[in-house]
């Protein structure tokens, strides 16, 4: 069974970093692509950022460019992201989405819990 | 970007009634691969989405057959044939077809 959990939110302030962790299980992690999305308190879905399967191509949205860092240690079997210069729109349950292949996009067929951020002075 | 346009924002509906979703896209949704990467996602009060439906189509494994999407190009509907009160939450159709991936505002289904 496919499990994603999704660790380190937490409240930052404004201009902090952050860097929120996705342990997978029960699939070949090195095998597949993933993507951070969030959801800020009482919106819909927004893509954050992708990565293949051998961290070798990333995608980010264009509000997040330049200032998160999608990265991913197929040892470990976790997905990162590095949030720096945190702003308060950034405040969003943040979900680790799992992809079928290793350059296969879009699909968001496996869904983690959600860790919440929380960008506040 | 490509805009995904839901409506309507909100659906009333009796049980055991349909329901039906409309999701519009701003460009074709059709990949140089020939697929149409249209994906439904549930999302129940307090709880991560789940994949309904995934090319336009298909519905994952554990989804009752209730549920079906259809639609081509730039238009696309998800359909509940008879709405049960497990059916409440909010309804995301989501594009992955261009860069950058994209989602619809959502529908919230409720029960009258």
């Amino acid at each position: 069974e496919v499990q994603l959990l999704e660790s380190g939110g937490g409240l930052i302030q404004p201009g902090g970093s952050l860097r929120l962790s996705c342990a997978a299980s029960g699939f070949t992690f090195s095998n597949c692509a993933m993507n951070w999305v969030r959801q800020a308190p009482g919106k819909g879905l927004a893509w954050v950022s992708a990565i293949s399967g051998n961290g070798g191509t990333t995608h980010y949205a264009d509000s997040v460019k330049g200032r998160f860092t999608i990265s991913r240690d197929n040892s470990k079997n976790t997905l990162y992201l590095q949030m720096n210069s945190l702003r308060a729109e950034d405040t969003a349950i943040y979900y680790c989405v799992k992809e079928p292949y290793t350059t296969s996009f879009g699909w968001f067929g496996s869904w983690g819990q959600g860790t919440l951020v929380t960008v506040s002075s | 970007d490509v805009v995904m346009t839901q409506s309507p924002l909100s659906l009333p509906v009796t049980l055991g009634q349909p329901a039906s979703i409309s999701c519009k896209s701003s460009q074709s949704l059709v990949y140089s691969d020939g697929n149409t990467y249209l994906n439904w996602f549930q999302q129940r009060p307090g709880q991560s989405p789940r994949r309904l439906i995934y090319k336009v189509s298909n519905r994952d494994s554990g989804v009752p057959d209730r549920f079906s999407g259809s639609g081509s190009g730039t238009d696309f509907t998800l359909k509940i044939s008879r709405v049960e009160a497990e059916d409440v939450g909010v309804y995301y159709c989501m594009q992955g077809t261009h860069w950058p991936l994209t989602f619809g505002g959502g529908t919230k289904v409720e029960i009258k």
